[in-house]
């Protein structure tokens, strides 16, 4: 069954440093998405991703965030100096949004910030 | 952001017994509502989704009901099992854009 994927499974990082967490979508998805739950809390949605630009994105997708489909499988998320409470799950989905709505989600990449 | 709520954090049943998890909504331009189960250190799993046309949607042991006039849904799960512990989020959005809101989730204990 196709799945999302997403690489490291955890990253730890100094604050202030810059993170770059990965994720293959499912092949024939055109929309993608990364979300965050900060331990204990909701899953928060950050951006949404479509015909190479973003379509949506959250109050929490600041400056500080990037997004970026590099080639024609991979999808990134990137943050630029990171703070302690970037520490969360991020986790990436994809869907066929003409089709059906549901996303599907990745496992997730664990972010820790010290 | 406050436009999808579950506000039972937790939920305990006895195996065998029906599941009721409850979520609302206030964003009236919602038209299609999704559950998740979350086991941790996993991603969400989609579950079973709804749309604003329908008021009923049944997948096996899953039925999820839509009661738009009070931006209400609620899935139920019976006969619950103990395999069916997990955290469920309710999510919803909207076919003019691209996100999907989640509920703060609900914690379902079943208990053999």
């Amino acid at each position: 069954e196709p799945e999302v994927t997403q690489t490291p499974s955890h990253q730890v990082t100094q604050m202030g440093q810059e993170v770059i967490l990965r994720c293959v979508p499912i092949s024939n998805h055109l929309y993608f998405y990364w979300y965050r739950q900060i331990l204990g809390q909701k899953v928060e949605f950050l951006v949404s991703f479509y015909n190479n630009e973003i379509s949506e994105k959250s109050e929490i997708f600041d400056d500080q965030f990037s997004v970026e489909r590099p080639d024609g499988s991979n999808f990134t998320l990137k943050i630029r100096s990171t703070k302690l409470e970037d520490s969360a799950m991020y986790f990436c989905a994809s869907s066929d949004r003409d089709i059906t709505p549901e996303a599907f989600f990745g496992q997730g990449t664990r972010l820790t910030v010290v | 952001d406050q436009q999808v709520k579950q506000n039972s954090p937790s939920l305990s049943v006895q195996e065998g017994r029906i599941s009721i998890l409850n979520c609302d909504y206030t964003n009236s331009m919602f038209d299609y509502f999704l559950w998740y189960k979350k086991y941790p250190a996993e991603g969400p799993t989609f579950l079973i989704s709804i749309s604003s046309i329908k008021d009923k949607n049944e997948d096996g042991r899953f039925t999820v009901f839509l009661n738009k006039s009070a931006k209400h849904l609620s899935l139920h799960i019976v006969p619950s099992q103990p395999g069916d512990s997990a955290v469920y989020f309710c999510a919803a959005s909207a076919r003019n854009n691209n996100d999907m809101r989640f509920g703060a989730g609900t914690r379902l204990t079943v208990k053999p």
